[in-house]
């Protein structure tokens, strides 16, 4: 059964820096992996989205890479600022469902 | 850029009700999906639907819910007689491929039974 995790559960950041988000997932058969954002209480907000044959998507100060042997994917900030303030949840389109999996999500605080 | 719409973005309602929740997904897609958040858990499948008919559910979908395309352009979920634990964040979901393209959320129905 595929398991999507992310790492840290938290961050807290101080405005400015870069920094890097986790997801990994434990069955490499997929067809997509799809990064999205989510704002307290809000609806889901896609950000990038990854075919299994990409490597990596760029989106602004965002890019996302993908592993797919390995189940990992990244999701970059550059420059972060207050307004990143939010969830970051990493989905997996399943090759075995047809479903799309989600992670357990990184609330992510940039400090000013 | 074009969206999901979902309504009412809130609705409360006593155990035992019914509930119909909406969505307008996005033209041109073709596959409609139901997705809920408990709160602090992870989002969920509900129910995938193509074609007039249902093509995935879930084992929380069970008689209590049902999904509907009464027209070309709406997407409804009902849920019979709604429990406690129905109290969730819910979200349609479009997209135009069934696995390779990505989907669009809605901004998501909260609902709260009481």
């Amino acid at each position: 059964k595929q398991e999507v995790t992310q790492i840290p559960a938290a961050l807290s950041v101080p405005e400015g820096e870069n920094l890097v988000l986790n997801c990994s997932f434990t069955d490499s058969a997929i067809y997509n992996l799809q990064w999205f954002r989510q704002d307290p209480g809000k609806g889901l907000t896609s950000l990038l989205l990854i075919q299994s044959s990409q490597r990596e998507q760029t989106s602004g100060r965002l890019n996302a890479s993908l592993d797919k042997s390995s189940g990992r994917s990244t999701l970059y900030i550059a420059a972060s600022q207050p307004g990143d303030s939010a969830t970051y949840l990493c989905a997996v389109m399943d090759g075995a469902t047809n479903k799309l999996i989600f992670g357990t999500g990184t609330l992510l605080a940039v400090q000013p | 850029e074009p969206e999901v719409t979902q309504t009412p973005s809130h609705q409360v309602t006593q155990m035992g009700q019914e509930v119909i929740l909406r969505c307008v997904p996005i033209s041109n897609h073709l596959y409609f999906y139901w997705y809920r958040q408990i709160l602090g858990q992870k989002v969920e499948f509900l129910v995938s639907f193509y074609n007039n008919e249902i093509s995935e559910k879930s084992e929380i979908f069970d008689d209590q819910f049902s999904v509907e395309r009464p027209d070309g352009s709406n997407f409804t979920l009902k849920i019979r007689s709604t429990k406690l634990e129905d109290s969730a964040m819910y979200f349609c979901a479009s997209s135009w491929d069934r696995v390779k393209g990505g989907y669009t959320f809605g901004s998501g129905t909260r609902l709260t039974v009481v």
